[in-house]
């Protein structure tokens, strides 16, 4: 099966830069994908990564080594807008539906 | 707005009731994924659809069933209801030239058993 660990919760202040780590087990892997969901709302997706490296967008960026099963998502010139929940996932065995982390809740703070 | 569409927004029912959850995948979407979000157990799984068929199943209980009709709304049914059932639940959608690993999510039923 499939599990996935990442920090419960992270904060920082304005401004600052933050890392949420992911690490995970699969039994097949296909990628890593990231989201992200405010208080109340839908998840949305922000990244996906299949192959080893750094992927940036804009203010976030993330990062795979698929040899250390480990991900991460950084986030820089933190707003406050950016206090939210952030999940990793990867694909179910059979490569078509997501399995999510438990989340990792960001709050931001001036 | 993600173009998914879930009804209702809220229910409130008791426990032993059934309810029904509803979802309209955004246009030209095939695959149909719900969701159950609770406190402690984070977004879980339940089960997927692909152009009427079911793809994939997670944790789903037994008490639950899902289906999806030739216009590719889904009904996500649930029976005989616990406490424990109280959460949001999600329908998603994804393209069939995106992957399945981007996922559009609807705004979610929130589900409270008394």
């Amino acid at each position: 099966g499939q599990s996935l660990e990442q920090p419960s919760e992270v904060t920082a202040v304005e401004g600052a830069i933050v890392q949420i780590n992911c690490t995970y087990q699969t039994s097949g892997f296909y990628g890593l994908s990231w989201y992200q969901q405010h208080d109340g709302g839908a998840p949305t997706f922000l990244s996906y990564n299949a192959l080893d490296g750094l992927e940036e967008t804009g203010r976030f960026s993330s990062f795979l080594s698929r040899s250390d099963s480990y991900g991460y998502l950084l986030l820089q010139e933190l707003q406050m807008k950016d206090s939210a929940s952030y999940f990793c996932a990867v694909l179910n065995q059979a490569g078509t539906a997501l399995i999510f982390g438990k989340g990792t809740t960001l709050s931001v703070s001036s | 707005d993600s173009g998914v569409t879930q009804t209702p927004k809220h229910l409130i029912t008791a426990t032993g009731q059934r309810v029904t959850l509803r979802c309209s995948p955004r246009s030209g979407d095939l695959s149909v994924y719900w969701y159950q979000q609770s406190l402690d157990q984070g977004l879980q799984f339940l089960i997927q659809y692909y152009n009427g068929e079911e793809r994939a199943k997670g944790n789903i209980l037994e008490r639950f069933s899902a289906q999806q009709f030739p216009d590719l709304h889904s009904e996500l049914n649930l029976s005989s209801l616990e406490l424990g059932d109280s959460a949001l639940y999600f329908c998603a959608s994804s393209s069939p030239s995106g992957g399945q690993e981007k996922l559009f999510f609807g705004s979610g039923t929130q589900l409270s058993v008394l």
